[in-house]
């Protein structure tokens, strides 16, 4: 249980266009997703808290602006990043906090890999 | 705020050669602990965790205690695969500690099993 899709796994842009990321929780509700950026041989970043129906709580430094992210429903949550550049190529990762009462981890999607030229 | 250091990698070792991962932590409150890995081009997996103190996560014959004494969360297993290549993020959530939602990482290890 407490499965996380995450789509696309890979995208490849033109500088200046906007891509849309999005992440799905399969078989439970997720009211607070996660969404973190990797760098090549670095940690997880978080760059917001995804919550359903309200507005994401970035996180320092990230650009609200740019990266726009909307929670819909309680099984969907979206990351897109508008007026992409190539300094915004890396891995996106979005994560889903369990369910409450249950014993899982924090689930995460399996990434998309953005580059943009 | 909260906190997570681990060894920098990368770490090679020989195949059925023991593995030790340290990980220590900083929390304000009493935190979930977690031990992630990543495969080359994926996303995260839960490899273990534990809630409280003393208990001891495992799977896939990894291992890893709780200390609270020493705030410490240190991934092992007794014989690598070459299989085990990847990169190992320790991890902690403070949410019931009223620290942040979501995972606070430490930077990662990577794990290199030569045959």
């Amino acid at each position: 249980g407490a499965v996380v899709s995450q789509h696309p796994s890979r995208v490849i842009c033109k500088s200046g266009t906007s891509v849309k990321i999005e992440c799905r929780s399969l078989d439970f509700q997720a009211t607070t997703m996660f969404w973190y950026r990797q760098f090549p041989k670095q940690s997880l970043m978080l760059m917001a808290t995804s919550n359903e129906g309200s507005k994401a709580t970035y996180e320092q430094g990230v650009e609200k602006d740019k990266f726009l992210i909307n929670h819909a429903s309680l099984t969907l949550s979206t990351l897109t990043v508008t007026s992409a550049h190539p300094e915004d190529s890396s891995f996106y990762i979005c994560s889903a906090r369990p369910p409450q009462g249950t014993n899982y981890g924090y689930t995460f999607g399996s990434g998309t890999r953005l580059t943009v030229v | 705020g909260d906190s997570v250091t681990q060894m920098e990698g990368p770490v090679t070792l020989s195949e059925e050669a023991f593995l030790t991962i340290n990980c220590t932590y900083t929390a304000t409150g009493y935190p979930s602990l977690f031990w992630y890995v990543q495969y080359p081009g994926e996303g995260l997996q839960l490899l273990l965790k534990a809630t409280k103190a003393d208990d001891k996560g495992s799977n896939k014959g990894f291992e890893a205690t709780y200390r609270k004494e020493t705030t410490s969360f240190h991934l092992e297993k007794g014989s690598v695969q070459v299989s085990d290549s990847a990169v190992y993020f320790c991890a902690l959530s403070d949410l019931l500690g009223g620290g942040a939602d979501g995972l606070t990482f430490g930077k990662g290890t990577h794990l290199i099993i030569q045959p």
